[in-house]
């Protein structure tokens, strides 16, 4: 089974500034990689498909890039609604389909 | 739009069943594959299964198979997962997820439900 690790746990950040997430695959996934965020009481919502295809509607500061076993979503000039939990998960070699463990985005 | 609604959750005794249901409208149900998704409080997310477009192919995770089934409806555009034995550990939000290709059984997860609380309580 394909293994996800996400790094860090959490990323202590201020409004406007740019991180970066890391997610890393035990082997490779080619680029059948997404990015969900989740906002605390509700469901995950897409952001990145195909490791770097935005979903309808997801602002450009949301960004993916990333191929094989090395993935990383980067958001740009952080917004008070993007402090959340991020989760990769793979689509490939199923099954099973697996997410990472998360990375708490927090003020 | 989309939109997923999962219900049947609740308080459940150890041992006992449950069937959850997941009823889908403002798109061609019977084009897409429909996955359950879980997440025990305070944890991350863990894929449970998946039923493909058109019903003939299922598949579990590990830690599920042979206690859960999935199945799905196209005259009532519902997908259900029926749980038996439950233990403590299937405590969890379990939400139902639309892929975002048509046809395709494993895909990104374009559309979520907003989750129904399974409690596993004695």
């Amino acid at each position: 089974e394909i293994v996800m690790t996400q790094s860090p746990d959490t990323l202590s950040v201020s409004p406007g500034d740019t991180v970066t997430l890391s997610c890393r695959a035990s082997q490779s996934v080619r680029n059948a990689l997404a990015w969900y965020q989740q906002r605390p009481g509700q469901a995950p919502r897409l952001l990145i498909f195909g490791a770097s295809t935005r979903a309808t509607g997801i602002p450009a500061r949301f960004s993916g890039s990333g191929s094989g076993t090395e993935f990383t979503l980067t958001i740009s000039s952080l917004q008070s609604e993007d402090f959340a939990v991020y989760y990769c998960q793979r689509y490939n070699n199923w099954p099973p389909l697996t997410f990472g463990g998360g990375t708490k985005v927090e003020i | 739009q989309v939109q997923l609604v999962e219900s049947g959750g609740g308080v459940v005794q150890p041992g006992r069943s449950l069937r959850l249901s997941c009823a889908a409208s403002g798109f061609t149900f019977s084009n897409y594959a429909v996955h359950w998704v879980r997440q025990a409080p305070g944890k991350g997310l863990e894929w449970v299964a998946v039923i493909s477009y058109d019903g003939s192919n299922e598949f579990y995770a590990d830690s599920v198979r042979g206690r859960f089934t999935i199945s799905r409806d196209k005259i009532k555009s519902t997908v259900y997962l029926q749980i038996n034995s439950l233990s403590h550990e299937d405590t969890a939000v379990y939400y139902c997820a639309r892929n975002l290709e048509e046809y395709q059984l494993m895909s990104s997860f374009q559309h979520w439900g907003q989750g129904t609380l399974v409690t596993v309580s004695s």
